[in-house]
Parts: C-alpha cells; structure tokens; sequence
C-alpha cells in the first residue's frame, strides 16, 4: 500500500463546478504538499501545510493532522485548471526533506 | 529567481549509452533533490544533496547512477549503460533549508528520457 493515495485517479467537470480531490496518507509527516503538472512535465508548488486551511485565489487545501486526510478544493473551475494534482508528504520517518509523492489526479475542465 | 532550470528537456538515446543531465537550482538554494516519474505515477525520490554533500541515495538509484554537485551550485546525475526501464521523466528540485524549516520546493520542467 502506498504510503500516500490519491482520489479520484481521474476527475472530469464542466466549468463553473466546484470540485475536490483527496490525499490521505498513512506516515506522520512535518508537511504535505500540493502540486500542479502540467502536460510536459512542470511541477508547481501551490500549497504547502502542516495544519488547517489555506487559500490562495479559487484554491483552498485543507487538511486534518488527526484524521491523516488533505483536501484540495477549487472553486468555480475553469479549463486552464485542466492539469494533474499531485499530494506529497514530508514523512518524519525520512530524513532531508524529501517528499514521498501520491499518484496524483487528472482533472479535466470542459467549457 | 529564474526558477529551476534542467538541460536537456527531452534525450532519445540508445540502450547502452550513457546520459548526462544537469540541474541549475536557484540561486540562493541549498538543498538539490532529484526525483524520477514514469508515466502516469507520481515521481519518486533518487537522492539529495545539501550543498556540495549528497547526504541520502534512494534504493532506486542502481549502481549505474551517480550523481553530483561539486561546488554546491549546478547539479549533474549520469546513468551509464542506459536499460529501457531508466525511461521516465527525471525531475530536479530545489528549496532552502534555514534552521531546520521546511520550504516549499522549486522543480524544474524535468528531462525526458527516452531509451530506444
């Protein structure tokens, strides 16, 4: 089993919907991350947190220490959100920092 | 901040040979992290570096890889007699670490590697 799991694998919405993805992962951890990759390879960090709830524009990562369980949320999608969503933990059982990464999701946003 | 930069973007090259890739970081950053991802997983970490000393190798990183950053700036990772299971995307990240803190990491658009 992983030590990081992702859901929904794939994830298609019309524009305007609200959508979530889900990470839950199994490790104590310092951080978890979300990421964005676009087709061709470019990783962009947009959230990293270590308890509550962030925002940044129509998104918002959440997560729960107790529960091991983050939540992206994007409000009022668009098709340039079209890309796939990546969570990583910062697990206390590794050392340096690396990041032990989920699958990720692929959403797709049709207009 | 010009970001991560990694050269080449995408290597086609025949299995045997070997492959150089190098990483710029920011500037300022010193930690190095190199991860690969094959197609339709997440990437998985191979090693780091924090300044020019590589302090952690993955299990994934086979006798045929090596990697460096002798002057804790650039980075180079070389696979030698490339099998067709080296192909994936190899991505390279950097971040500062500043007592003990996380940082978020920069990641670079990766190198693409192709074996034939």
């Amino acid at each position: 089993k992983n030590e990081v799991e992702q859901s929904p694998q794939n994830l298609t919405a019309q524009e305007g919907e609200f959508i979530t993805i889900n990470c839950s992962y199994s490790v104590g951890i310092s951080a978890l991350h979300w990421l964005q990759q676009h087709p061709g390879g470019g990783i962009v960090s947009l959230f990293m947190l270590s308890s509550g709830k962030k925002k940044h524009g129509r998104l918002i990562a959440t997560i729960n220490i107790q529960e091991k369980h983050s939540s992206l949320h994007i409000t009022a999608s668009h098709p340039r959100d079209s890309a796939v969503y990546i969570c990583a933990v910062r697990s206390l059982e590794t050392s340096g920092s690396r990041l032990t990464f989920g699958e990720g999701t692929q959403l797709t946003v049709n207009p | 901040d010009t970001g991560v930069s990694q050269n080449p973007r995408h290597k086609i090259t025949k299995r045997g040979q070997n492959v150089t890739f190098r990483c710029d970081p920011i500037s300022e950053h010193n930690r190095l992290y190199w991860y690969r991802q094959t197609l339709g997983q997440g990437p998985e970490f191979l090693t780091y570096f924090q300044n020019e000393a590589q302090l952690e190798k993955s299990r994934l990183l086979s006798d045929r890889f090596s990697a460096e950053r002798p002057k804790g700036s650039f980075s180079t990772l070389e696979i030698q007699r490339t099998e067709q299971g080296d192909s994936a995307m190899y991505l390279c990240a950097s971040s500062l670490i500043e007592s003990g803190a996380d940082q978020p990491q920069h990641f670079g658009d990766g190198t693409r590697l192709s074996i034939l």
